[in-house]
């Protein structure tokens, strides 16, 4: 089955500056690529997606990036503010199959 | 607010016990994903249901068992419970026909066993 690896498990960055997280899967066949946020005390909440047809995908200060040929594909976070911090989770799936999360980066924002 | 209810919120029990959580999906979804989610192991795929019957089964241990009902809330029976069981419990649903599409998280169900 499907297997999403993911890193950093934390990271740290200063108001202002940008924060990647990155993720591979295991599984060609796997087609739809979301990113969920977690804040404290909250479910998962999904804040950007990607499907296999496209190589990026951009919303506002939130850009995903997917690279088919080498299965890993990346969550890029601009001008970060304290209200970034949280855990964030990528995950995989291909068809109606449930999702497969990677095991989450916490970002913590400092002002 | 996602529109997935879960209860309840917080759970203490004891090892060898027997609880059950509950959820109510989005109004419409059909289909209902359970994850556990543990310190170190994220967001771990237990099982799903669509419309009353099983769809896919992921990492539930025996001792777990889940059903969906005729007006589509689900429950999560864990049994004979063990301190490695203590976990946050999330539903999950999902808008009808759409595979790939965004998965609705209720706000989870914490168990700790003692």
């Amino acid at each position: 089955g499907e297997n999403v690896e993911q890193h950093p498990s934390t990271l740290s960055v200063q108001e202002g500056d940008s924060a990647v997280i990155k993720c591979t899967y295991s599984d060609s066949a796997s087609n739809y690529f979301p990113w969920y946020k977690q804040e404290l005390g909250k479910g998962p909440q999904l804040i950007i997606d990607i499907r296999s047809n496209v190589g990026e995908k951009k919303d506002q200060r939130i850009a995903v990036t997917l690279n088919k040929t080498a299965k890993h594909f990346s969550l890029h976070i601009t001008e970060t503010q304290p209200e970034d911090s949280a855990v964030y989770f990528c995950a995989a799936s291909r068809g109606n199959t449930p999702l497969v999360f990677g095991k989450g980066t916490r970002l913590s924002v400092i002002a | 607010d996602s529109g997935v209810t879960q209860t309840p919120k917080h759970l203490i029990t004891a090892t060898g016990q027997r609880v059950t959580l509950r959820c109510s999906p989005r109004s419409g979804d059909l289909s209902v994903y359970w994850y556990q989610q543990s310190l170190d192991q994220g967001l771990q795929f237990l099982i799903q249901y669509y419309n009353g019957e099983e769809r896919a089964k992921g990492n539930i241990l025996e001792r777990f068992s889940a059903q969906q009902f005729p007006d589509l809330h689900s429950e999560l029976n864990l049994s004979s419970l063990e301190l490695g069981d203590s976990a946050l419990y999330f539903c999950a649903s999902r808008t009808p026909g759409q595979g790939d599409s965004e998965l609705f998280f209720g706000e989870g169900s914490r168990l700790t066993v003692l």
